[in-house]
C-alpha cells in the first residue's frame, strides 16, 4: 500500500493553519497515524487513528479521514510545531509511511 | 523507554546486530519493530516481531540477509543484520505497537533515540 503525501514541503508563520493531505493506493479504513518528528530525533506519535490524538498531544491538532483520503491539521501553528509529519498505515505489511511533509517557517 | 545500541561503521558485505532494551512496560505482550531513516530522507518500516517472538515480517530490502528477534525474559528486541549493503545506511529505531497482544492495526507510541548504521568501504 502507497502512501502519497502532499504537500511534501510547505511553509507557514506561527498562528497559520495548515493541512497536510495522505492519500492510500487502496482501501485502508481507519488505519491510518500521523507522527511528527523533529531534526535528529525520533519520530512521536501525533494521532493513534484517523481522528484520534494520541495521550498529551495539543488539542490544536485535529485529523479526519477513512478508506484513502485522509488529512491532518495544525489550526494555530505554534513555533514548537515545526517538523516533518509523516503519515503510515497500519493496515498490513509491508507497513508503510508517507513520504514526509516539512513545516517550516 | 526503549534504549537501542550497536550502531557501528561496517563495510559492505559485514554483520552488525543491533539491540534495543525496554523497560517501564510488560514487554512480552508488545509487537516491536524496527524502522530506519537514511540520512536525509523519510521512514522505512523494516521487520516486525509479535509479543511471544513466534511471528515476524521484513521488508523486501531486507528479507534473507536481516532477522529480527527478542528475548522476553531480558526484555530486549535486536535486528541481525547480514550481507550489510551501502544502501542500509541509516539510523535504525525500534519502537513498541501501543496495543498489547496485536501485530497490526495499531501505531507504535514509544520509539528509540536511533542507532546509526554506516555501511561503507
Amino acid at each position: 500500500i502507497q502512501l502519497t503525501q502532499s504537500p511534501s514541503s510547505l511553509s507557514a508563520s506561527v498562528g497559520d493553519r495548515v493541512s497536510i493531505t495522505c492519500r492510500a493506493s487502496q482501501d485502508i479504513g481507519s488505519f491510518l497515524a500521523w507522527y511528527q518528528q523533529k531534526p535528529g530525533k525520533a519520530p512521536n506519535l501525533l494521532m493513534s487513528s484517523p481522528s484520534t490524538l494520541h495521550t498529551g498531544v495539543p488539542s490544536r491538532f485535529s485529523g479526519s479521514g477513512s478508506g484513502t483520503d485522509f488529512t491532518l491539521t495544525i489550526s494555530s501553528l505554534q513555533a514548537e510545531d515545526f517538523a516533518t509529519y509523516y503519515c503510515q498505515q497500519l493496515n498490513g505489511y509491508p507497513l508503510t509511511f508517507g513520504g514526509g511533509t516539512t513545516v517550516e517557517i | 523507554l526503549l534504549l537501542d545500541s550497536g550502531g557501528a561503521l561496517v563495510q559492505p558485505g559485514g554483520s552488525l546486530r543491533l539491540s534495543c532494551a525496554a523497560s517501564g512496560f510488560t514487554f512480552p505482550v508488545h509487537a516491536m519493530i524496527w524502522v530506519r531513516q537514511a540520512p536525509g530522507k523519510g521512514l522505512e518500516w523494516v521487520s516486525s516481531i509479535s509479543g511471544s517472538g513466534g511471528a515476524t515480517s521484513y521488508a523486501d530490502s531486507v528479507k534473507g540477509r536481516f532477522t529480527i528477534s527478542r528475548d522476553n525474559s531480558n526484555n530486549a528486541v535486536y535486528l541481525q543484520m547480514n550481507s550489510l549493503k551501502v544502501d542500509d545506511t541509516a539510523v535504525y529505531y525500534c519502537a513498541r505497537l501501543s496495543e498489547p497482544r496485536y501485530q497490526l492495526l495499531y501505531p507504535f507510541d514509544f520509539w528509540s533515540q536511533g542507532s546509526l548504521v554506516s555501511v561503507s568501504s
